[in-house]
């Protein structure tokens, strides 16, 4: 159980252009998900949490024009990195708390590799 | 700054030792999780640790909370290769969660 699958799993693109990372939860229902970047050799940071229906919060120093977060429904986020820059380039992981457990378990997905040439 | 500092950042032992693993904080955590990490994907939920001086052993993984819910301890014991990865842990408050930088392990066989 709690399975989160992200697509795609790498994506290049040229500077300047959009591209959309999807999230979703496979076999629960998330209110929460998460969204964070690591850059190589480092830990996770978090960019911003986003609850079903309503709009993302983002952590500080995060452009939340930049990166354009919809949470649509209980099983799928997006996270859309607008005209993008190889600056951008990292790798963008989410994740999902299934609300149950003993407290606040994030399940995260494989991944999405970005580069931006 | 991180708020969680774990140690050491690398560890590299032979097959069959034991390691330790730490992750200490001025902070005090409702919960801590500890994560393992392959390059290229995402992290994967060892266990989880609730309550102060929890112990918790997971096959040859014991996890230990500390008493004021601070800090916390990885032990692998007669470590093997496929226990090689990044290991994080990450202080739990409401509900978002602070990550340790990591430890990279790697057990030589």
């Amino acid at each position: 159980g709690a399975v989160v699958s992200q697509h795609p799993s790498w994506v290049i693109c040229k500077s300047g252009t959009s591209v959309k990372i999807e999230c979703r939860s496979l076999d629960f229902q998330a209110t929460t998900m998460f969204w964070y970047r690591q850059f190589p050799k480092q830990s996770l940071m978090l960019m911003a949490t986003s609850n079903e229906g309503s709009k993302a919060t983002y952590e500080q120093g995060v452009e939340k024009d930049k990166f354009l977060i919809n949470h649509a429904s209980l099983t799928l986020s997006t996270l859309t990195v607008t005209s993008a820059h190889p600056e951008d380039s990292s790798f963008y992981i989410c994740s999902a708390d299934t609300g149950q457990g003993p407290a606040y378990e994030q399940y995260f997905g494989p991944g999405t590799r970005l580069t931006v040439t | 700054t991180q708020l969680l500092e774990q140690s050491p950042q690398f560890l590299s032992i032979q097959e069959g030792e034991n390691l330790t693993v730490y992750c200490n904080s001025s902070s005090v955590f409702s919960s801590l999780q500890w994560y393992r990490q392959e390059p290229g994907e995402g992290p994967v939920l060892l266990v989880t640790v609730v309550t102060g001086g929890e112990v918790k052993k997971l096959k040859r993984l014991t996890f230990q909370f500390g008493d004021a819910r601070k800090d916390s301890s990885l032990h692998i014991t007669a470590a093997q290769p496929g226990d090689t990865g990044l290991y994080l842990c990450a202080g739990a408050n409401d509900y978002k969660l602070s990550f340790g930088a990591g430890t990279t392990v790697t057990v030589r066989a």
